[in-house]
């Protein structure tokens, strides 16, 4: 059984960085065709994908968010975390970690955790 | 960058009733579309990927079609748990998802 879940702050402050943590199970990142994506969703606003990390360490960024957006993993721990710098009130949302499978060039989010609100603000 | 149209932005419908949503992108995606349904403060579920396969698990009334650029989920016989807001999503070139479909209880 596939699980992912987020942690991190709640609140953070403009201009500071944020790190989120997603934690998962049932399942290696070291597994060929797998991935561990980050997609957030303002309050009230559609889902923006953000990142994803593949299992053989290749990595993807939005255009949107390149240059504020980092994303690593940990295998052992099996962990993937996101880093943004920089933040503004634009940044809050719940942000959520989502297991990627890909079939050939096909690839979806099978699995997602169930979300973490961050809110910026002074 | 690739760009998801869905239209429309929001529908009315009752439970019954054949619901179709359509996104469009802005260039040739093949069929690498996908398709979520989202309830308010829940997670995404994967319905349909490659524009037309059933997610295991997924009731059969949901179906997906389209190749290209035009796209359509098809709801057949709505139910009352189906009223959620819907997205696509393309996976031609990294992931964009559309801004949404809102189904709403007439």
């Amino acid at each position: 059984q596939i699980t992912l879940k987020e942690s991190g702050p709640t609140l953070v402050k403009p201009t500071q960085s944020l790190t989120l943590t997603c934690t998962f199970s049932g399942f290696s990142l070291r597994n060929s065709g797998v991935g561990v994506g980050w997609i957030r969703q303002p309050p009230g606003k559609p889902l923006e994908w953000l990142t994803l990390i593949y299992w053989d360490d290749d990595k993807r960024y939005s255009p949107s968010i390149r240059g504020r957006v980092t994303i690593t993993t940990d295998t052992s721990k099996n962990q993937v975390v996101l880093a943004m710098t920089n933040v503004n009130p634009d940044d809050t949302a719940t942000y959520y970690c989502a297991h990627l499978q890909t079939r050939g060039w096909i690839s979806f989010f099978d699995f997602w955790g169930q979300g973490a609100l961050v809110t910026v603000s002074s | 960058d690739i760009q998801m149209t869905q239209s429309p932005s929001s529908l009315s419908a009752s439970v019954g009733d054949t619901v179709t949503i359509t996104c469009r992108a802005n260039q040739n995606i093949n069929s690498y579309l996908n398709w979520y349904q989202q309830k308010p403060g829940k997670a995404p579920i994967l319905l349909i990927y490659a524009a037309s396969s059933l997610q295991s698990g997924v009731p059969s009334r949901f179906s997906g079609s389209g190749s290209g650029t035009d796209f359509t989920l098809t709801i057949n016989g709505l139910q009352p748990e189906d009223f959620a807001t819907y997205y696509c999503q393309q996976n031609y070139n990294t992931w964009t998802f559309g801004q949404g479909t809102k189904v709403e209880n007439k």
